[in-house]
């Protein structure tokens, strides 16, 4: 079946800085790859949505400017959470729907923690 | 607005016994639901979805318009089904945008 890959499993970074956390889809192509956030036992909300070639759609009240999504490729989306702040600790997820199917393929998420 | 209810947090049931998983949905257009499931260290993957009327794993799930339900049930637990159950809903005009449910924890005790 599709497999998508996540690369951090998991990051630590400071206040203020910035962190990259990439989404691949690694035997399927994807013009669409969705990222999510979960919070500890908690559901996953959706935060945008990345459309290759194009920008990013948004959740309303996700900040398009601290979240900043790139879809450079077919197979290849990324998530830059700018200024990371304590609260922006969470495990993010990404997903992207397989060719022809409405079925959603998840990535393992990156877990995210800004000390 | 789209939005999928699920009431249970925590459904602990006896190896054996009877499941089911409750799922209410709110959506205006014509919905496409799913069941997702998540076992404990891996990824969130699909277990069924409302189009295929099919069984997975022993589960089943019937979309019922009138009540706006999405209800996972499996006649007998198996220890192997414990597991974080996610309902999530599609729609149409959503370009395969999911909203989830808030998720509920099935333990299957011995």
């Amino acid at each position: 079946g599709a497999v998508v890959s996540q690369h951090p499993s998991r990051v630590i970074c400071k206040s203020g800085t910035s962190v990259k956390i990439e989404c691949r889809s690694l035997d399927f192509q994807a013009t669409t790859m969705f990222w999510y956030r979960q919070f500890p036992k908690q559901s996953l909300m959706l935060m945008a949505t990345s459309n290759e070639g194009s920008k990013a759609t948004y959740e309303q009240g996700v900040e398009k400017d601290k979240f900043l999504i790139n879809h450079a490729s077919l197979t290849l989306s990324t998530l830059t959470v700018t200024s990371a702040h304590p609260e922006d600790s969470s495990f993010y997820i990404c997903s992207a729907p397989g060719q022809g199917t409405v079925e959603q393929y998840f990535g393992p998420g990156t877990r995210l923690t800004v000390t | 607005a789209q939005r999928v209810t699920q009431p249970e947090k925590l459904l602990s049931v006896f190896k054996g016994a009877p499941v089911e998983l409750k799922c209410n949905y709110s959506y205006s257009g014509s919905p496409e639901l799913f069941w997702y499931v998540q076992y404990s260290r891996q990824r969130l993957q699909l277990l069924l979805r409302h189009i295929s009327r099919e069984s997975i794993k022993g589960f089943t799930a019937d979309l019922n318009k009138g009540e706006t339900s999405f209800h996972l049930k499996k006649p007998f637990a198996q220890e192997e089904d414990s597991a974080m159950y996610y309902c999530a809903l599609g729609g149409a005009g959503g370009g395969n945008k999911l909203t989830f449910g808030t998720g509920t924890q099935l333990k299957v005790e011995l």
